[in-house]
């Protein structure tokens, strides 16, 4: 069965501190996403990285910056944690794409920054 | 990237035929139209995709009119276990870069 990890369900961490959150899918899949989740605004795209080593910027990656050494794990990175990064971080994973696109969500990681 | 909307929420009684109905006026040619759930707690998780007309899985059927400007998630006999936010995402299945997930329908099915 296909599975995406997240290292944590919970986090808590201060202000300033720098924040790794780790993602690890079992799929030998090429891409790997990571999303965070705020109320009413869905999810948003963070980055993603389409082989190793590689990443593309998504719609909001102030603030972060991602690496990929090995093709099943895909850590996200908050060099400075700020309270605006309170939120619920999603990993996923995929296929490249086909006709039919599929992405693989991780359980989730709920950050809180105080 | 062609924008969505859909219905914040709806509520629906256990047993009763639930449709969703997802507005994408700018889709363009090469744009499929796929929707995923999201359980309290979970991540996503893919429920179908379609290009026009209807697909129907195990889970749900979609219907696509042929203007493709808007498509309807159908689930029959909802079950209160069907309780989900869905989500309708339109964009080209061979680009990564292209698929957006908007703020989603916050399904409620009641007893």
């Amino acid at each position: 069965d296909v599975k995406v990890t997240q290292s944590s369900r919970y986090l808590v961490k201060r202000t300033g501190e720098k924040v790794f959150l780790e993602c690890v899918q079992d799929m030998d899949h090429e891409n790997m996403f990571w999303y965070r989740q705020d109320p009413g605004l869905g999810l948003r795209l963070i980055y993603f990285s389409y082989d190793v080593k590689m990443k593309e910027k998504g719609d909001i990656p102030e603030g972060y910056s991602v690496s990929r050494e090995k093709k099943e794990r895909f850590s996200l990175i908050l060099e400075s944690a700020s309270t605006n990064q309170t939120s619920m971080y999603l990993c996923a994973s995929s296929l490249p794409p086909t006709e039919k696109y599929e992405q693989y969500f991780g359980p989730g990681t709920r950050l809180t920054v105080t | 990237l062609a924008k969505t909307t859909q219905p914040i929420s709806m509520d629906s009684y256990e047993g009763q035929e639930v449709n969703i109905t997802c507005s994408h006026n700018n889709i363009a040619t090469n744009d499929y139209i796929t929707w995923y759930q999201q359980f309290p707690s979970q991540g996503p998780r893919f429920i179908i995709q379609g290009y026009k007309t209807k697909v129907t899985n195990e889970v749900a059927s979609l219907f696509i009119p042929a203007d493709r400007k808007s498509s309807t998630l159908s689930l029959p006999r909802v079950s209160l276990s069907d309780t989900a936010v869905y989500y309708c995402l339109v964009g080209v299945t061979y680009n990564n870069n292209d698929m957006r997930f908007g703020a989603g329908t916050r399904l409620t099915v009641k007893p």
